[in-house]
């Protein structure tokens, strides 16, 4: 089966410019996550989506950052006007619905860099 | 609120050593426990995943024990080899959030 895709994969930008990445998730995964990993630590889920609606964006800043999932499949994590400290991989990941199982499978991420 | 600590936070071994990594998480209320690996540059590729009611999982080379009840892992690794090299990432899934928890990573290196 195919894996988690994610476009693009590298993107450079200056400060107070906007930037957008999109994610494909395994097929048949109800469940979609957005991950910011900054260099040195471990990712941190920005917003959370399950079919078409938003379990969790409490980690999300919803000033500059915005996400949707159109359909309930692809998903689109924009950032307007991005921030020096917004340089980090935007990892996308997905998972079934499993009752006590929820493995998630991660893309390969977008690494952002913000001059 | 959930923390997950990872010790030591970079690991340097010769090739041929078994070594072990650390991760220890403050909430036992928890689904499973998941070992990432990841390569410079990379995504997350999934090693083990224990469930919260299993004690411990086995692939190859990898063995990965829980102990729910004193918030610890571990990731045993056998026979080290270069291609062992990566920064390994332990994660909780909170139960009824799920939602993934990660530690910051320990950065291993085997050295030929």
């Amino acid at each position: 089966e195919a894996g988690v895709a994610q476009s693009p994969r590298y993107k450079i930008i200056e400060k107070r410019q906007s930037v957008a990445f999109w994610c494909n998730p395994i097929s048949g995964h109800a469940t979609l996550y957005w991950y910011q990993q900054i260099l040195g630590q471990g990712p941190k889920l920005l917003i959370q989506f399950q079919n078409n609606g938003v379990v969790d964006d409490s980690q999300l800043p919803k000033d500059r950052f915005s996400a949707e999932r159109l359909k309930g499949v692809d998903s689109t994590l924009k950032i307007q006007p991005a921030k020096l400290e917004d340089s980090a991989v935007y990892l996308c990941a997905s998972s079934l619905d499993r009752p006590n199982y929820y493995e998630q499978y991660f893309g390969p991420g977008t690494r952002l860099t913000v001059t | 609120k959930q923390e997950v600590t990872q010790i030591p936070a970079a690991l340097s071994v010769p090739e041929g050593e078994n070594l072990v990594l650390n991760c220890s998480f403050t909430d036992s209320a928890i689904y499973n426990l998941q070992w990432f690996r990841q390569d410079p540059g990379k995504g997350l590729t999934s090693l083990l995943l224990i469930q919260s009611s299993q004690r411990e999982q086995t692939s190859g080379r990898l063995n990965a024990s829980l102990d729910k009840s004193s918030g610890r892992s571990t990731l045993y690794i056998a026979a080290s080899q270069p291609g062992d090299s990566a920064t390994y990432l332990c994660a909780v899934l909170i139960q009824g959030a799920q939602k993934l928890v990660f530690g910051q990573g320990t950065r291993l290196t085997i050295n030929p």
